[in-house]
């Protein structure tokens, strides 16, 4: 079984705090994704990562960076939190190749006061 | 329109009966769809990939419509621990790995 692993499940942190989010996975998977997800509005992709030190931006990535140093951790990273980042942060990964579903880390619930 | 549209329900049906959810897609060159499933406060976790010929698995049958691009999900004989939110997603292959669109989801809510 895939085992996709978030650091933290609950994380409360304060405006303007850099904050890092970790997320490992054993699979040796190829490509990695962080995503949050609200109410309404459904999963969004920050950032993903095809390779290591690879990264490419998703559909929201304004105020967010990543890293990728190893291929099996992806961190995301909040220069400077702000109360509209309170979200559910979801890492996930994926095997190389088109088609391939996503395996989902546990999620972290991460607010910001 | 978003990329991918689904009926946000709340789908409530007794315990037994048979539900089917439909999912519209904008993008006429997605390649792959699959079902996801998410409980309350928890990740989504895949059900099923969706293929064009259909496909079935055990109480649940996942359909694709190309030409209409739609995707629907059957469930038959409800159980309570069916009762969650149902995400339609959508791959778009960017070249450089497959990129997911997710629908807002669907919930079921199975009751006795």
């Amino acid at each position: 079984d895939v085992k996709v692993t978030q650091s933290s499940r609950y994380l409360v942190k304060r405006t303007g705090e850099k904050v890092f989010l970790e997320c490992v996975q054993d699979m040796d998977h190829e490509n990695m994704f962080w995503y949050r997800q609200d109410p309404g509005l459904g999963l969004r992709l920050i950032y993903f990562s095809y390779d290591v030190k690879m990264k490419e931006k998703g559909d929201i990535p304004e105020g967010y960076s990543v890293s990728r140093e190893k291929k099996e951790r992806f961190s995301l990273i909040l220069e400077s939190a702000s109360t509209n980042q309170t979200s559910m942060y979801l890492c996930a990964s994926a095997s190389g190749g088109a088609n391939q579903p996503q395996h989902f880390g546990d999620g972290t619930r991460l607010s910001i006061l | 329109r978003k990329e991918v549209e689904q009926d946000p329900g709340p789908f409530n049906v007794p315990e037994g009966a048979t539900v089917a959810f439909n999912c519209t897609y904008s993008n006429s060159a997605s390649q792959s769809f699959f079902w996801y499933r998410q409980d309350c406060r928890k990740e989504p976790k895949l059900l099923m990939s969706v293929y064009s010929s259909g496909n079935e698995d055990g109480r649940f049958t996942a359909q694709l419509n190309r030409a209409s691009q739609y995707i629907s999900l059957l469930i038959r004989d409800s159980k309570l621990s069916d009762s969650a939110t149902y995400l339609c997603v959508v791959n778009s292959n960017t070249g450089t790995a497959s990129k997911l669109t997710f629908g807002t989801g669907t919930r079921l809510q199975v009751t006795l």
